[in-house]
């Protein structure tokens, strides 16, 4: 069974603040891994990342995915308030096509 | 927006009412999806349906029923739930690519729903 761990549960920090947020998987025959945003209800698209070592950016965030260590991070520089959300992680394997197998997520929340 | 859109956003029910989730994606995908999302737990998959049809099933209860009438509208019926139903229903869609095995979801706002 596909498994996604998210470190760590939630972080509060201050607004300025860089925060790097870790994610865990074991997949069997892994496709892609994506990251995704949810503050108030529907979660947000943010990243796939298929390859090892490509990172991706948009804006103030960035990720970047270890095929080999079965990992990925997600990175927020100068944070702010509206960076607070819930940050998911998910992973789609072979099995199929269509499940993302999702972490637990990290409550991150960004003071002023 | 994210071109999926959710019915009603928060539902109350008693546990031997009969009602309905209505979900709608205007971006043209030929997936969907029904999640649940109860507190402190991950996003469940409970079904999917890729061209109309229903490819994914994960061991959820009778009680609820799904329904694709065309690649932009799902349901999810719902009949003689129990309190521990209550949570966050969300609907997500995607395009669905088996060469590429790809999968960006887009997801609707959702539908809280409590059983008394």
């Amino acid at each position: 069974e596909d498994k996604v761990v998210q470190s760590p549960l939630s972080l509060v920090v201050h607004e300025g603040d860089t925060v790097t947020l870790n994610c865990s998987y074991e997949v069997t025959n892994f496709r892609s891994l994506l990251w995704y945003k949810q503050e108030k209800k529907a979660p947000t698209f943010l990243f796939m990342l298929t390859s090892s070592g490509i990172e991706k950016k948009s804006g103030r965030l960035s990720s970047i995915l270890d095929k080999k260590e079965l990992f990925s991070i997600l990175n927020i520089t100068a944070t702010q308030t509206g960076d607070s959300a819930v940050y998911l992680c998910a992973v789609v394997g072979a099995g199929s096509n269509y499940k993302l197998t999702f972490g637990k997520g990290t409550l991150l929340t960004v003071n002023p | 927006e994210t071109g999926v859109t959710q019915t009603p956003r928060h539902l109350v029910m008693g546990m031997t009412n009969k009602k309905s989730l209505k979900c709608e994606q205007h971006l043209g995908h030929n997936a969907m999806y029904w999640y649940k999302q109860s507190a402190k737990k991950p996003l469940e998959l409970m079904f999917v349906y890729s061209l109309e049809e229903r490819v994914e099933n994960n061991s959820v209860p009778s009680r609820f029923s799904p329904e694709c009438p065309n690649s932009s509208h799902l349901f999810l019926h719902l009949h003689t739930l129990q309190p521990e139903d209550s949570a966050l229903y969300l609907c997500a869609s995607s395009q669905d690519n088996r060469v590429r095995g790809l999968n960006e979801q887009f997801f609707g706002p959702g539908t809280r729903l409590t059983v008394l």
